[in-house]
């Protein structure tokens, strides 16, 4: 089934500890985003990437970081977690180049705890 | 940049009655809404778009206006069913980089 995954569905984590949200897309989109969605906040765009082999800041960066080495998979990487990324992470993919006309399709999301 | 919200966190309706809600943004120059909706435990869903240059677009059950001179925006859904029970978000492209701003969304709910 053409989509979006994301793995782990949850985790527990212990501050200080590295973790890493996988993210994979079969849709051949070219870009890809990372979101964190928080109470009373909505959506808020960490990184994102226009196309396989450039990423680019959101509105929340700090404490994370991206790859994309293809066109697929967007790995989104916490290097010391804390407490205040306690969230439920979303990825999700576009067509186009990232462009904000193109609709964005989300995948169901890991709920993340720092304990 | 961009900044968007919606008018009320909570709605309220009786199941086959219509729902409107509601969204501003900030930037005149906005020029692509997007409205998302998102059930319990998931992902947000695409619902509907609308470009500046149209006031009006309708999908399935689904209309979404917008008036450009208050810079508001609206999503009504016909005869709303239990199914439509979810937090609705409209979005608009910001900054440079057209990155998707969302507002902080409605919760919808639909009684029985």
């Amino acid at each position: 089934i053409a989509g979006i995954t994301q793995a782990p569905t949850s985790q527990i984590l212990a501050a200080g500890r590295r973790m890493t949200l996988r993210c994979t897309q079969d849709m051949r989109h070219n870009a890809m985003y990372w979101y964190r969605q928080d109470l009373g906040l909505g959506l808020r765009l960490i990184h994102y990437s226009n196309t396989a082999g450039t990423t680019g800041k959101g509105e929340v960066p700090d404490g994370y970081s991206v790859s994309r080495a293809n066109t697929d998979d967007f790995p989104l990487t916490l290097a010391s977690a804390v407490p205040s990324q306690t969230s439920v992470y979303f990825c999700a993919s576009s067509p186009g180049g990232g462009s904000g006309t193109d609709t964005q399709y989300f995948g169901p999301g890991t709920r993340l705890t720092v304990l | 940049g961009e900044s968007v919200g919606l008018h009320l966190p909570t709605l309220s309706v009786q199941e086959g009655d219509n729902s409107i809600i509601n969204c501003a943004y900030s930037n005149s120059a906005s020029d692509y809404f997007i409205w998302y909706k998102q059930e319990s435990g998931k992902g947000p869903q695409f619902i509907i778009d609308i470009r500046s240059n149209m006031d009006k677009r309708q999908g399935q059950r689904v209309t979404v206006l917008l008036n450009k001179t208050v810079k508001h925006l609206s999503l009504q859904i016909a005869a709303t069913q239990p199914g439509d029970s979810a937090v609705y978000f409209c979005a608009a492209p910001s900054g440079s980089a057209r990155q998707l701003t969302f507002g902080s969304g409605t919760q919808l709910t639909v009684l029985p």
